[in-house]
């Protein structure tokens, strides 16, 4: 059983450009939920989908938008990046109304 | 609003001692959820344990063991006869209770390091 996979691992961008990242659920899970990690931070809770819908969101600015596919997979776009979006970008995923997440081994982002 | 605080910001130990460590939590729901993950190096977050605010009994899992103190806001994460590989960043978290396992709020995590 798979667990929660992301791509890609790395990523090296210039600020202003546009970035997509990729989260594939762990088998059964039908809620998606995107963190940004800033070194030596805890993660920060970006939004959530569900039945491809955002449910939820944190407090970080429209340039951040995302998107659920049918099969629960994700994606994570960003927009004119600036330097202080880089950061290791991770997915969970989740069961409905089981409060247990399981995370995906992470995007680190670079914008240079 | 949300907010979880781990004073610890790193704590260094050496083999077979025990550790703990604390987290201090604050939010107006009276229901929620709280956690700890583990992050060693490679950076994936690893669940050890999920708590609900109505239950308070301590739990323990091998040498892991938890305190949660409602009174406090206080979930303490101890950590018997440790181990060099339970060297890792650790995260206390505090999630919303609806129906779709509400967003987390992470504390900024304790760096512990076991040496041999």
């Amino acid at each position: 059983d798979a667990g929660v996979t992301q791509s890609p691992t790395h990523l090296i961008k210039t600020r202003g450009q546009q970035v997509t990242l990729r989260c594939s659920p762990k088998s059964g899970h039908d809620t998606v939920s995107w963190y940004q990690q800033a070194l030596g931070q805890g993660p920060q809770f970006i939004f959530q989908y569900y039945e491809e819908e955002e449910r939820q969101r944190g407090n970080f600015p429209d340039r951040f938008s995302g998107h659920q596919f049918p099969n629960y997979s994700s994606e994570l776009n960003v927009n004119a990046l600036l330097l202080g979006d880089s950061a290791l970008y991770l997915c969970a995923s989740a069961r409905t109304g089981i409060y247990e997440q399981y995370f995906g081994p992470g995007t680190r982002l670079t914008v240079t | 609003a949300q907010k979880v605080t781990q004073a610890q910001t790193e704590i260094s130990v050496v083999e077979k001692e025990d550790v703990t460590l604390d987290c201090v939590y604050e939010t107006r729901d009276t229901t929620y959820y709280l956690f700890w993950y583990k992050q060693p190096p490679s950076g994936e977050l690893v669940f050890l344990i999920r708590r609900n605010s109505f239950d308070e009994q301590n739990e323990i899992s091998g040498r892991y063991s938890w305190n949660f103190q409602k009174s406090t806001s206080s979930f303490n994460f101890t950590i018997t006869a440790s181990q060099v590989v339970d060297s890792a960043v650790y995260f206390c978290a505090l999630s919303e209770a609806l129906a779709n396992a509400g967003k987390s709020t992470f504390g900024d995590g304790t760096t512990l390091t076991v040496k041999p």
